[in-house]
């Protein structure tokens, strides 16, 4: 399964925009790029997944290039709420084969400051 | 709608004891994976089943233990704790084998003394 980098943390202030980018060299022509939210002992929570392009949805977009070597959320207007930590994943796309695995790295933990 | 649930929240054990971690999936959803996220990093997968089979197995020891009932709840085992079993382990279910989101639960944080 493809390998993610992200970095470690990174700081916002409210009502910014944030963009975080996960790498991700190995991706293989299969795989999907999914990124799960988690606040301090809490399971993650499902955010956003695409294949290519641009997906958007009710909160956060996700940019792919045409190379799908790297991938970018974009969360609009982060408010104190959204800090957490985030996580970026690479792996099975649909189909009946896949076992469900996901693989998570260490993320990026988000601070959003007043 | 019920999320998932997960039973009990926390527990504490002794080194050399066994655990049993319940997992009541969404209504509906017929698969369900186990990971262990240690503080400080993200999730691992210990085990994936569907429809009571498994699908898929981490990089755990076989210490480690899981089944899947005819109700789609699932309970994790772990024998012979150790001090590094110490974690918040998480139940994750989903609708079918193929691609689509999957629901985490709450977890079962477990301190091994």
């Amino acid at each position: 399964l493809a390998k993610t980098t992200q970095p470690i943390s990174m700081d916002s202030y409210e009502g910014q925009e944030v963009n975080i980018t996960c790498s991700h060299n190995n991706i293989a022509t299969n795989d999907y790029i999914t990124w799960y939210q988690q606040f301090p002992s809490q399971g993650p929570r499902f955010i956003i997944q695409g294949y290519k392009t641009k997906v958007t949805n009710e909160v956060a977009s996700l940019f792919i290039p045409a190379d799908r070597k790297s991938s970018t959320l974009s969360l609009p207007r982060v408010s104190l709420s959204d800090t957490a930590v985030y996580y970026c994943l690479v792996g099975e796309g649909p189909g009946s084969g896949n076992t469900g695995k996901l693989i998570f790295g260490q993320g990026t933990t988000l601070q959003v400051k007043p | 709608d019920a999320g998932v649930t997960q039973s009990p929240t926390h527990l504490i054990k002794t080194r050399g004891q066994q655990v049993t971690l319940r997992c009541s999936p969404i209504s509906g959803h017929k698969s369900v994976s186990w990971y262990q996220q240690v503080l400080g990093q993200g999730p691992q997968f210990i085990f994936q089943y569907y429809e009571k089979e498994e699908r898929g197995r981490g990089n755990f020891p076989d210490r480690f233990s899981a089944r899947q009932f005819p109700n789609y709840s699932s309970e994790l085992n772990v024998n012979a704790l150790l001090l590094g079993d110490s974690a918040l382990y998480l139940c994750a279910t989903r609708e079918g084998a193929s691609y689509n989101e999957q629901f985490f639960g709450p977890g079962t944080r477990l301190t091994v003394l």
